[in-house]
């Protein structure tokens, strides 16, 4: 069954410390994404992908990275991780067709 | 600035009743896509129907319809027959398609339905 798996589910990192949050899809789509969910936010774009080696800014990309090595993988990255990105990241692929924008199961960062 | 806005922060009905979920956006191209989804309580996002702003007929899929006012920028989701299995935070989302494939988010409505 095609599916965006996250990776990993929860993660607690200390201030400064780096993070990276992994995306593997299986739906052969070529687009993915990464936002971020917070009470009163909603989700927020952060970065997103048109395919493999590239990566594009969202809304809110200010200090995070991302990178997509292959088809079926998207990384985002966040060098010196803060309180701040304490949320929960969802990753999503999206294809074609209108309703395939398929979402992981999120992951928890706490950052403290 | 917040491009799709979702007003009513939470939201309750009754088993069987039909329920109204409010959605306003912001847009300045001529083609576009509005989705709705429901997240589950185990934050699961769940692709409920959406609606092409070049087709003036609302969309339906199920127990899920809209009310499609393109003029007024704005969007609502109707469910019929609501089921407590219905409850979960509800999310429209706006596609701009000459922009890009992404989708800008609105708060959510968080709905309990209740027997």
């Amino acid at each position: 069954e095609a599916a965006v798996t996250q990776s990993p589910r929860n993660k607690v990192a200390v201030t400064g410390g780096k993070v990276t949050l992994s995306c593997n899809q299986t739906n052969n789509h070529n687009n993915m994404y990464w936002y971020r969910q917070d009470t009163g936010h909603g989700l927020r774009l952060i970065h997103y992908s048109y395919g493999a080696g590239s990566t594009e800014k969202g809304d809110i990309p200010d200090g995070y990275k991302a990178s997509r090595p292959s088809q079926e993988n998207f990384s985002l990255i966040l060098e010196l991780a803060t309180p701040s990105q304490t949320s929960v990241y969802f990753c999503a692929s999206g294809g074609i067709k209108n309703s395939d924008y398929t979402f992981g199961s999120g992951t928890r960062l706490l950052v403290i | 600035a917040q491009r799709v806005t979702q007003v009513q922060p939470t939201g309750s009905s009754q088993w069987g009743e039909e329920v109204t979920l409010d959605c306003s956006y912001e847009t300045s191209e001529y083609f576009y896509r509005i989705f709705w989804y429901r997240q589950l309580f185990s934050g699961e996002m769940v692709f409920l129907i959406y609606q092409p702003s070049f087709d003036t007929q609302n969309q339906r899929s199920g127990r899920y319809s809209v009310v499609f006012q393109k003029s007024f920028k704005s969007i609502s989701l109707v469910i019929s027959a609501s089921q407590p299995e219905d409850s979960g935070t509800y999310f429209c989302a706006l596609s701009e398609l000459i922009s890009g494939t992404y989708q800008r988010f609105g708060t959510g409505t968080k709905l309990q339905v209740v027997p």
